[in-house]
This record gives C-alpha cells, structure tokens and sequence, in this order.
C-alpha cells in the first residue's frame, strides 16, 4: 500500500526555535493535509493544501506540498509548549472510482518542546 | 458547536468477543468514516458511509461491518475479537465525499482484547 514517510522521526527542540518537518510520497497526491494529535485524543487538521507550489498559513504554522505534488513540509514558528504531540501528514486518495475517499496517514514526527 | 463525538470512550473486552462502536458526526456533515489506530502508528482507513450506503472500504477482514443511520450517526461493528484488534478506533466526519472536504476527527474509542 502507499506509504507516507516523515522526517525526523521525533525531535526535540527549545521553546521559541522555529521546527520543520518533512513527508515524502513515491506517488503524485493533490491534496495534502496536516494533523496534530495530543495524547488520548483524535488528531485535529493543521492545514489543508490544494494547490502544488502554494504557501498556506495557519497562525504560526506555514506547510506546503512541492510541484512535484510527491513531498510537502510543515513548519512551525517560535515554538511553545503547547506545541508538543505527533504530526502527521496525510494524503486523500480516491476509492470506487472517486466515490469516495480515504486518508493515508504518514508515520508521524514526535515534537517535544522544552523550556 | 459540538464536534466529531464517540462512546464509549474506553472499552475492555475478551477474545472472541463482539464490540459495538458509536459515532456522532458533526452537525450538517453526511459521512463518516472509520480508522483503526494502532499504538505508535499513523490511523488506517476501514470503512467510509455517506447517505447511508458504504463508499469505501479499506483492507480489513469481514469480521469488521459498520453501518449509517438516517441521521448520519454511525455504529462499528467487530466480531470474533482478536488481541490484534487493540487500538484506538477513530470517527471522522465531512460534509460530503468531496477531495476538498477535510475530514474531522473526534477522540475515538480505545479497545483493548484481553
């Protein structure tokens, strides 16, 4: 099946720095979103892309996928504590002929944030 | 406005044992969709219902059903437990079937199979 890798796996960084994280596909997606899961909770969408090449913001957070629609990062101004938790890209693929549509998950970026 | 809800929150249950999961969607929104999510692991898709009928189904064994009710809750349905069913069972919900509708999670369902 189709696999999202993300990079780093986790990484630990100082309140206030600025973090970026990287997904990678070997197939071509045009829509790529961005989803942030606290412990114990469902994830919870970041940013949403649907256009290659196109910056999104989102407060503090800015993502965007490539023109080769087959990468996108995210990135993450001043850092603060509450931005801790597991980020996961994630690619919508159609199934039954477009009747629908799933989300492919990545393999997720642990971020801590220390003070 | 409320969102994405689910019950029960934590279940507990033996193998070979059956299990009943519930979904409230968002207002407004007509699909739902089901994801399995394995400690340490990204959410895999198992099932998407929209207008009552399934329109997606990921690679899951027959022993995982689900079904839409008129309206829009949604119930997941797993028979004969296996200790490999433990994991958080997520809900999403979207307006519709569309690419550019993103789908919204709630906090889902943790089953562990003892």
């Amino acid at each position: 099946g189709q696999q999202l890798n993300q990079s780093p796996q986790s990484m630990f960084i100082q309140e206030g720095e600025d973090v970026s994280m990287n997904c990678t596909s070997s197939s071509i997606f045009n829509t790529w979103l961005w989803y942030k899961q606290d412990p114990g909770e469902g994830p919870v969408l970041l940013i949403a892309l649907y256009k290659a090449g196109e910056l999104t913001s989102n407060g503090r957070l800015t993502a965007q996928f490539g023109i080769t629609r087959k990468d996108s990062f995210l990135n993450i101004s001043a850092s603060i504590p509450s931005d801790v938790g597991i980020y996961f890209c994630a690619v919508l693929l159609s199934v039954h002929t477009g009747t629908a549509s799933k989300l492919t998950f990545g393999t997720g970026t642990r971020l801590q944030v220390t003070l | 406005d409320a969102g994405v809800t689910q019950s029960p929150t934590h279940l507990i249950k033996t193998r070979g044992q059956q299990v009943t999961l519930r979904c409230s969607p968002i207002s407004g929104h007509k699909s739902v969709s089901w994801y399995q999510q394995v400690l340490g692991q990204g959410p895999q898709f198992i099932f998407q219902y929209y207008e009552k009928e399934e329109r997606g189904r990921g690679n899951f064994p027959d022993r995982f059903s689900a079904r839409q009710f008129p309206n829009y809750s949604s119930e997941l349905n797993v028979n004969a437990l296996l200790l490999g069913d433990s994991a958080l069972y997520l809900c999403a919900s979207s307006l519709s079937l569309g690419g550019n509708q993103p789908q919204h999670f709630g906090d889902g369902t943790r089953l562990s199979i003892l």
